[in-house]
């Protein structure tokens, strides 16, 4: 069965520092892997979706790697804003058909002014 | 602009009521799936479905209901057997195989 975990469960940083957030799964068999931002109280915004192919994927000051034999997908923020403070979930798609996403627990950051 | 919009963003249920929450799409997907949120635990799937009139259980599904009449719409109806069911709840919709779009949520609170 897919798990999915994420490290650290919770960061803060200063505004203006490059942060990596880490996510493992335990299947490297995946079709898929999605990183997602939820803010409080709020839905889960898609970020950047990753197809096992791809190495990684960029939007903005975000970066998301995919080394699938190794169970591990990175995801890169630069230059941190507080706007930036939210909690980041990553999901993998397992390669069998029919298969939902598996959700790791998130890794809840803050940014401080 | 589509999206999945959900209603009511609050919802309060009383003690033996069955409360539905309602989730819309106009992305086109043909797959949607309800989510359950507790605080500091992660996403469980409660019920999907991957086409109009047919939907499966997911891992928590004992004590709700769904029905999938559209292909816009996968209403959850949160029943009495379930016995703890504050929460924040998340519906989401794909392409089949792609990533999830989600909706805004809707916060359950047992009064």
């Amino acid at each position: 069965k897919q798990e999915v975990t994420q490290i650290p469960a919770a960061l803060s940083v200063p505004e203006g520092e490059n942060l990596v957030l880490n996510c493992s799964f335990t299947d490297s068999a995946i079709y898929n892997l999605q990183w997602f931002r939820q803010d409080p109280g709020k839905g889960l915004t898609s970020l950047l979706l990753i197809q096992s192919s791809q190495r990684e994927q960029t939007s903005g000051r975000l970066n998301a790697s995919l080394d699938k034999s190794s169970g591990r997908s990175t995801l890169y923020i630069a230059a941190s804003q507080p706007g930036d403070s939210a909690t980041y979930l990553c999901a993998v798609r397992p390669n069998n058909y029919g298969q939902n996403f598996v959700f790791g627990p998130g890794t809840r950051l803050s940014v401080l002014p | 602009d589509g999206g999945i919009t959900q209603s009511p963003k609050y919802l309060f249920r009383k003690e033996g009521q069955n409360v539905t929450l309602s989730c819309e799409q106009n992305l086109n997907h043909d797959a949607m799936y309800w989510y359950r949120q507790d605080p500091g635990q992660g996403l469980r799937l409660i019920y999907y479905s991957q086409i109009v009139n047919d939907f499966q259980k997911g891992d928590i599904a004992e004590g709700y209901s769904v029905s999938r009449e559209k292909k816009e719409s996968f209403p959850l109806t949160v029943t009495s057997a379930q016995k703890n069911p504050t929460a924040f709840y998340l519906c989401a919709s794909s392409i089949t195989r792609a990533g999830y779009t989600f909706g805004s949520g809707t916060r359950l609170t047992v009064v």
